[in-house]
């Protein structure tokens, strides 16, 4: 109940194309979802995140749409670039002050140009 | 602001070492969190500090880890002795206290690749 499964594993596109990365969670009491982006060498940095009272949330490029009923939710990337080439998780936790992230498993994504 | 920094960013030992992991999180931040990564699968907790105290270890996987946060400031994970399936990076995060700005984002270190022969 506490795993996050998140697909595809690995992505391709062509700069300007849209990836989208899809997430399902088990465990209803999550109630904030954050996207975090890795570069090689580097650590998990949040991109976005959304809590289960809105559907969908905007910043920039990024959107994350989230369907609470069915419990998944899900990246999409606009007019990807090769910069956005990294790898994505997926995570969820309870709100509540200091609770840890349960994550899913990451997807490499490739932008070529 | 400095970020989350750990040390070393790679350590290759032999099975039944010892190895001390080391994270700095970010100044002034109460809650300290270390995190596992194997072999290109999901992030896993492993444990949470709040300033000194052990607020939640769940995640340790045996008691060959030991965790530390003397003081407050710093924290070391140890693993001894060291065995195959401890290989992976290892995490630390770290976020501010109860009212501080976005309290539940978790602010990441590059981790520690850890090889074990």
């Amino acid at each position: 109940q506490q795993q996050v499964k998140q697909s595809p594993q690995s992505l391709i596109v062509q700069k300007g194309g849209i990836p989208i990365i899809n997430c399902a969670y088990e465990n209803t009491a999550f109630d904030y979802f954050p996207w975090y982006q890795q570069f090689p060498g580097k650590g998990p940095a949040l991109l976005i995140a959304i809590r289960p009272d809105v559907s969908e949330k905007k910043e920039g490029r990024f959107t994350i749409s989230f369907n609470k009923s069915a419990k998944q939710f899900s990246l999409h990337i606009m007019d990807s670039q090769p910069g956005d080439s990294a790898t994505y998780f997926c995570a969820a936790s309870k709100e509540n002050y200091g609770q840890n992230f349960v994550f899913g498993p990451g997807t490499r994504l490739s932008v070529l140009p | 602001e400095a970020g989350v920094t750990q040390f070393p960013s790679h350590s290759v030992i032999e099975k039944g070492q010892t190895v001390t992991l080391r994270c700095d999180p970010i100044s002034g931040h109460d809650n300290l969190y270390w995190y596992r990564r194997v072999m290109g699968k999901e992030i896993k907790f492993l444990l949470h500090f709040v300033k000194e105290s052990k607020q939640d270890e769940s995640g340790m996987p045996n008691n060959r880890f030991l965790a530390e946060r003397t003081g407050g400031t710093y924290s070391t994970l140890k693993v001894q002795p060291a065995e195959l399936e401890d290989s992976g990076v290892y995490f630390c995060a770290s976020s501010p206290g109860l009212g501080g700005r976005s309290y539940n984002e978790q602010f990441f270190g590059p981790g520690t690749r850890l090889t074990v022969l």
